[in-house]
């Protein structure tokens, strides 16, 4: 157990519907970073927040959008769902918002289906 | 540019021998730490070693140990007296620099241990 908890598991919906995805980073981490793994994609980062402000940005869409809030959780909005995005999404936590040795820890992932 | 290569899709190993997992990376930075995480079937990613680029030995933690050779800019991972949990994707991931909040990972490899 890594610590970080993501919810929902598992999530089914339709095409153009919205969802929230959320997260718990581990206790003491400033961090969350956002994370997309589909077959034909790999692992993509999408999206860090440190402390509840934006750090960086990967190759997050503009219907995709994302917060860390004051209790440090943070929660990923998926709009204008398309099939394309049925994926795994991660959240991970880390310390530090950068540097060499700033490990990552993941959550178990939520499984979005979009049908 | 792909800054870290996985170049085994697939892995196989008998128990309770050893197998090594190949990973190279290209990175211009001098500072940097590499990392290792296993991700069985059931999705979440697992954190298991990490290595950074100025350590002079190299990382061993229980049965996974990284091969870190800076000058071929490589670091397998060397996972010791095999068992049939270890069957996973696993993937290799860099952090460059103090300044980068991203962490690159590799395509992954699929290892399945024979029993």
């Amino acid at each position: 157990d890594s610590g970080v908890t993501q919810t929902p598991k598992h999530l089914i919906t339709a095409t153009g519907q919205r969802v929230t995805l959320r997260c718990s980073p581990r206790s003491g981490d400033l961090s969350v970073y956002w994370y997309q793994q589909s077959l034909d994609q790999g692992l993509q980062f999408l999206i860090q927040y440190y402390n509840g402000e934006e750090r960086a940005k990967g190759n997050i869409l503009e219907r995709f959008s994302a917060q860390q809030f004051p209790d440090l959780h943070s929660e990923l909005n998926l709009s204008s769902l398309e099939l394309g995005d049925s994926a795994l999404y991660f959240c991970a936590s880390s310390i530090r918002d950068r540097g060499p040795g700033n490990t990552i820890y993941f959550g178990e992932g939520s499984w979005l289906t979009v049908v | 540019a792909q800054k870290i290569t996985q170049t085994q899709p697939g892995m196989f190993v008998q128990e309770k021998e050893a197998v090594t997992l190949d990973c190279t990376y290209d990175t211009s930075d001098q500072s940097y730490g590499l990392f290792w995480y296993k991700q069985p079937s059931s999705g979440e990613m697992i954190f298991l070693i990490y290595q950074g680029s100025y350590d002079e030995q190299n990382a061993t933690e229980g049965r996974y140990s990284l091969n870190f050779q800076k000058a071929r800019k490589s670091a397998n991972l060397v996972i010791s007296a095999s068992q049939l949990g270890d069957s996973a994707m696993y993937f290799c991931a860099m952090r460059e620099g103090f300044n980068n909040n991203d962490m690159r990972f590799g395509a992954g490899t699929r290892l399945t241990v024979k029993p």
